[in-house]
């Protein structure tokens, strides 16, 4: 069966700091892989999605990066850290074909920039 | 612009009570509707999921209703316990694309005993 792993569960940086949330997927090959950032008591704000290694497509304009260097594997960065980037970080997969296109949510990481 | 319209934003339920989200859209190329559910500091799971060409699912105590000429589609949790308290997605997916998976605002639900 296939797993999704996220961390650091939690993460409390200062300003200006930079970020790394590391995400694998486990079970399958070729998945698509997502970003999602949830404020407190928000929605659900898409952050960047890939369909292949190095291929990232990001949604808003904003002061994080996104990469994936293995098939299963997605990385979320920040150079430099601002008070808005805090929030909840959910990684999440998909299968590669289009129909019935679940998306699978990791367990989410807490980022709280002091 | 959003997609998929959830209402209400928060509702709260007698224990043993009916549970009623709704969600609307507007794009017909839609052609899977499922439902998450995130409990406090959790990411999103699965928990229900309906395709178009049905008008009911229902799995447990958790019923989908899709009207399709109405382009609405609804929650339903029958005899709603303090352990559903959490918030609730629903989400409308394109045929083709990676990044097809649209979701609604939340539905944040306390169930009260």
């Amino acid at each position: 069966s296939q797993t999704i792993h996220q961390w650091p569960a939690t993460l409390v940086q200062p300003v200006g700091s930079p970020l790394s949330l590391e995400c694998t997927v486990e079970g399958t090959s070729n998945p698509n892989l997502y970003w999602y950032r949830q404020a407190a008591g928000r929605g659900l704000q898409l952050l960047f999605y890939s369909i292949g290694i190095d291929q990232i497509s990001s949604e808003v304009p904003q002061n994080l990066s996104a990469s994936r260097p293995q098939d299963r594997q997605f990385i979320l960065s920040s150079k430099k850290l601002l008070l808005s980037d805090s929030g909840f970080y959910l990684c999440a997969w998909s299968m590669g074909s289009a129909s019935g296109n679940t998306i699978y949510f990791g367990e989410g990481s807490w980022l709280t920039v002091v | 612009q959003q997609q998929v319209k959830q209402s209400p934003q928060s509702l709260i339920v007698q224990k043993g009570g009916i549970s009623i989200i709704n969600c609307a859209y507007e794009n017909t190329a839609f052609d899977y509707f499922p439902w998450y559910q995130q409990f406090p500091g959790k990411g999103p799971a699965l928990l229900i999921a309906i395709r178009p060409d049905v008008s009911e699912k229902k799995e447990g105590r958790f019923t989908i209703s899709f009207n399709k000429s109405a382009k609405q589609f609804s929650l339903h949790i029958m005899d709603s316990q303090p352990g559903d308290s959490a918030t609730y997605f629903c989400a409308a997916n394109l045929q083709t694309g990676a990044n097809n998976l649209f979701f609604g605002t939340g539905t944040r639900l306390t169930v009260i005993p």
